[in-house]
């Protein structure tokens, strides 16, 4: 079974909607996090957690929210979607050892916003 | 700020060739630096690492050599094959923050 799970995988909504995206884990790590992915810009960070209660807004955070359900848990909610949040959404893990760590994605949710 | 530049793609080539997809990084300090793979349909996957100046990290015959001089971590490989067609994204931690700075990814795309 993967490590990190992500749902759903696609999802097709309309402009002003709200939408939420799961990711769920199975590796015990700490440390969660939100990436979008948009052609020829690499990975931008949206949210970023540390434990349960601490939840850090990353480089793009503006029309989205979290929340940290638990260790193994993680959502993404887009309050209104609009079109220009149309991109593939990743959720990551990383357990807590310092700047050699390595990040353990999900299979990313491909979103739509018509 | 700090960055991650990489070549540009798509980067075509017939298998068995030779690759090199380059990346250098922007830091006020000493970063780790990751290669990381992201087959079609897939999530992003950790490639190599290294962690300080002349150290090379490699994996499934792929190479990258920390350069401090240069700053530079360039992905080589010596023999390409069909199955490594895939985005391949470089990217750098410093220690005094914990995020990843990502490069923009690389499409390789590999000719039978």
């Amino acid at each position: 079974d993967a490590d990190v799970t992500q749902t759903p995988r696609n999802r097709i909504t309309k402009t002003g909607k709200r939408i939420m995206l799961e990711c769920s884990q199975t590796k015990g790590h700490d440390r969660m996090y939100w990436y979008r992915q948009d052609p020829g810009l690499g990975l931008r960070l949206i949210y970023y957690s540390f434990d349960v209660k601490d939840i850090n807004k990353g480089e793009i955070s503006d029309g989205y929210s979290v929340s940290r359900q638990a260790q193994a848990k993680f959502s993404l909610s887009l309050e209104s979607a609009i079109p220009n949040q149309t991109a593939l959404y990743f959720c990551a893990t990383s357990d807590p050892s310092g700047r050699a760590a390595t990040q353990y994605f999900g299979p990313g949710t491909r979103l739509t916003v018509l | 700020g700090n960055s991650v530049t990489q070549m540009e793609g798509p980067v075509t080539l017939s298998e068995e060739a030779f690759l090199t997809i380059n990346c250098t990084y922007t830091a006020t300090g000493y970063p780790s630096l990751f290669w990381y793979v992201q087959y079609p349909g897939e999530g992003l996957q950790l490639l190599l690492k290294a962690t300080k100046a002349d150290d090379k990290g490699s994996n499934k015959g792929f190479e990258a050599t920390y350069r401090k001089e240069t700053t530079s971590f360039h992905l080589e490989k010596g023999s390409v094959q069909v199955s490594d067609s895939a985005v391949y994204f470089c990217a750098s931690r410093e220690d005094s923050n914990y995020q990843l700075i990502w490069g923009a990814g690389t499409k390789l795309i590999i000719k039978p």
